[in-house]
């Protein structure tokens, strides 16, 4: 069984449209998290959320929505998508938030081309 | 506020080789640090993590790591090179006792050449 899964693996889509990508963990984890990764490499945090809640939101477009409906998941959703949103978005989970030292488990990305 | 430096964006070592992938961090309190591996087209897993307990961390496929409060390092390193090393590497930080916001370097490609 998948730990962390996402859907869709790829995206290609146009300037302008608006598109959502799914996580969801089955690890009963109670911290979910968003990152970008760009084509250097370079790995970002987006959002963190907790039970459902809030707890980090970096400085990110409002159009990057995420969305929790259980805190088996996860969503995040894209308005009105731009080049530079091209990129691996990676979704991850870990046990605990508080206390600093849990290991995160990562999703196996998705690769959003905008053109 | 906390960052790591990774030192060297490419690392490319001879099968059987010591391999030795540098990080250097900054943290205004005590930190745990990680390694993390990445495989081409895959997401990031854990290969160990400093979390106080012992300065010497061990970790799986061999690797192994050391915290050096002094030099604020967590080189990592492995005795020997297998082609199957051959990935993206970064080392990440946490502040301790703080919410789980980890910061990443920007990574080290290991390359091992047969």
């Amino acid at each position: 069984d998948t730990a962390v899964s996402q859907t869709p693996k790829y995206l290609v889509t146009q300037m302008g449209n608006d598109k959502s990508i799914k996580c969801e963990q089955n690890l009963g984890h109670d911290t979910m998290y968003w990152y970008k990764q760009d084509s250097k490499k370079f790995l970002k945090i987006m959002f963190s959320y907790n039970n459902k809640e809030l707890i980090i939101n970096e400085t990110v477009p409002n159009r990057f929505s995420p969305k929790s409906p259980d805190k088996a998941h996860l969503n995040l959703h894209i308005n009105s998508l731009e080049l530079g949103d091209s990129a691996v978005y990676f979704c991850a989970s870990s046990q605990d938030r508080t206390s600093g030292q849990e290991t995160q488990y990562f999703g196996p990305g998705t690769r959003l081309l905008v053109l | 506020a906390q960052s790591v430096t990774q030192l060297g964006s490419h690392v490319s070592v001879s099968e059987g080789a010591l391999v030795l992938l540098r990080c250097n961090y900054s943290s205004s309190v005590p930190p745990y640090l990680f390694w993390y591996v990445q495989y081409p087209n895959q997401g990031l897993q854990l290969l160990l993590k400093y979390t106080s307990a012992a300065t010497l961390v061990k970790g799986i496929n061999g690797f192994e790591a050391e915290f050096k409060k002094s030099e604020t390092s967590f080189h990592l390193t492995k005795p020997s090179a297998h082609m199957s090393d051959a990935a993206e590497y970064f080392c990440a930080v946490s502040p301790q006792g703080g919410y789980q916001k980890v910061t990443f370097g920007t990574g080290t490609k290991l390359q091992v050449i047969p």
